[in-house]
């Protein structure tokens, strides 16, 4: 089976801050790891992934993810938040070796970038 | 670009009712994913297709069926509707293989009264 974690509810980080936002997963294979970010009434927007290779990963909107195996960790960041950038954010796992190809989303972290 | 184009956008239905939504997958996406997210909710799988096949299955309800047409659109028929089943429906797509992400639509948000 595979599960994500995203153990905080809410983010609070002042505009110009660093933004960092956790996830864990679990798997029993090797993860494909992926970010999304939610807008009010609005579908899911890919912003990054994860497949292989280098750790670090940049994506869109100068966001940026490090995978860490030995952590189970997909934690996404941005160096300087905007206002924008408020929003929901869904980790999401598939994991390679499983039957099926469906993606496993987090509970989501919402992100409040105050001016 | 094209993106996933689902219809309706919102649809209210009466309990017991019966509910279809649509998907439009973006050309050349061969896979289509259903998810429902209520509020305040992550998404929650439904069920996958893959070229027409049915390839992976969540928490769908057996009130619930869905399937992907020769197009490639895809439906969601949903039948003796309760109100619990209001939420936002999200389908999405992807190319083939594991290591693409999957782009959603805009979602049909569902209100059973």
């Amino acid at each position: 089976a595979q599960s994500v974690a995203q153990p905080e509810d809410q983010v609070n980080v002042a505009e110009g801050n660093p933004l960092t936002v956790k996830c864990t997963y679990s798997v029993s294979g090797n993860p494909y790891l992926f970010w999304y970010v939610q807008y009010p009434n609005r579908g899911l927007q890919f912003l990054l992934k994860y497949i292989t290779g280098d750790n670090l990963v940049k994506g869109s909107y100068g966001f940026e993810a490090e995978f860490n195996k030995s952590q189970t960790s997909f934690h996404l960041k941005k160096p300087s938040a905007l206002v924008s950038d408020s929003a929901l954010y869904f980790c999401a796992v598939r994991d390679i070796k499983a039957a099926g190809n469906k993606l496993t989303f987090g509970g989501g972290t919402r992100v409040l970038v105050k001016p | 670009a094209a993106g996933v184009i689902q219809s309706p956008r919102h649809l209210i239905k009466e309990k017991r009712e019966t509910a279809t939504l649509k998907c439009y997958p973006i050309p050349r996406h061969d896979t289509v994913y259903w998810y429902q997210q209520g509020p305040g909710q992550d998404p929650q799988f439904l069920i996958s297709f893959y070229e027409k096949m049915q390839s992976d299955k969540g928490s769908i309800p057996d009130r619930f069926s869905a399937q992907q047409f020769s197009d490639y659109h895809s439906e969601l028929n949903m039948s003796s509707l309760e109100l619990g089943d209001s939420a936002l429906y999200f389908c999405a797509s992807s190319a083939q293989g594991r290591a693409t992400e999957a782009f959603f639509g805009q979602g049909t948000r569902l209100t059973v009264v």
